[in-house]
């Protein structure tokens, strides 16, 4: 069984349509749910950390919010540089589990 | 945050042979983590490296084909032994660290592996 779900698994956009990835899960005991970005042949880049339900951050075109069974990653007017793709991660105890992330194309 | 190096960045080896990956941070960190991704894939981690006692193996993944040292706070590596075709992924290295109020976990660049 599946940990965590990303949808939906690729995405296009136009320039500043703004548009939200979701991530669900199904482990209990969240200790922590991550977001990254990854662009191709790199490592993934940390973005936030959500620690319980209706909490949300910030960073530039990036919000994140998280619920008792999911997270949203709402990009807000995307550009072209916005194009990766986005990993959700989820902790328990000392296990991660991935999701297999939603490629993003946003086109200018 | 935390900088992270690998090296190599990227290798080609032949089955049958071992490489050594090196994980490099630039402080002290107490849980390092070693993952692989395969083509199209997400993240699996592989196991979790602290330093002074021996790394903690996920299913599916042995001491034996993966041998992981970690002698020091700010370095660890990890060895692909006796590599096949199927080893062909890019590995990755990760620290957490623990902040005011909660924690971040940072990953290097990954190293690029094919297995001829």
């Amino acid at each position: 069984e599946d940990q965590v779900t990303q949808s939906p698994e690729a995405l296009r956009l136009q320039e500043g349509e703004s548009s939200s990835l979701n991530c669900s899960y199904t482990v209990s005991g969240l200790r922590g749910l991550f977001w990254y970005r990854q662009d191709p042949g790199k490592g993934p880049e940390f973005l936030f950390t959500l620690y319980s339900a209706g909490e949300e951050k910030e960073k530039e075109r990036l919000k994140a919010t998280l619920t008792k069974k999911e997270s949203f990653l709402h990009i807000t007017a995307p550009k072209p540089e916005d194009s990766a793709t986005y990993l959700c991660a989820v902790q328990f105890g000392n296990q991660f589990y991935f999701g297999t992330g939603t490629s993003l194309t946003v086109i200018p | 945050s935390a900088v992270i190096s690998q090296k190599p960045s990227r290798d080609i080896c032949q089955r049958g042979t071992s490489l050594t990956i090196q994980c490099q941070v630039d402080s002290q960190v107490t849980m390092m983590f070693w993952y692989r991704q395969q083509p199209g894939q997400s993240l699996t981690l592989i196991a979790t490296a602290n330093q002074g006692s021996e790394a903690t193996y996920e299913s599916g993944f042995v001491i034996d084909k993966f041998p992981i040292s970690r002698p020091n706070l700010t370095f660890s590596t990890l060895t692909v032994s006796n590599m096949s075709p199927e080893d062909s992924s890019i590995y990755l290295c990760s620290v957490e660290k623990g902040l005011a109020g909660g924690f971040e976990q940072f990953f290097g660049p990954g190293t690029r592996l094919t297995v001829l």
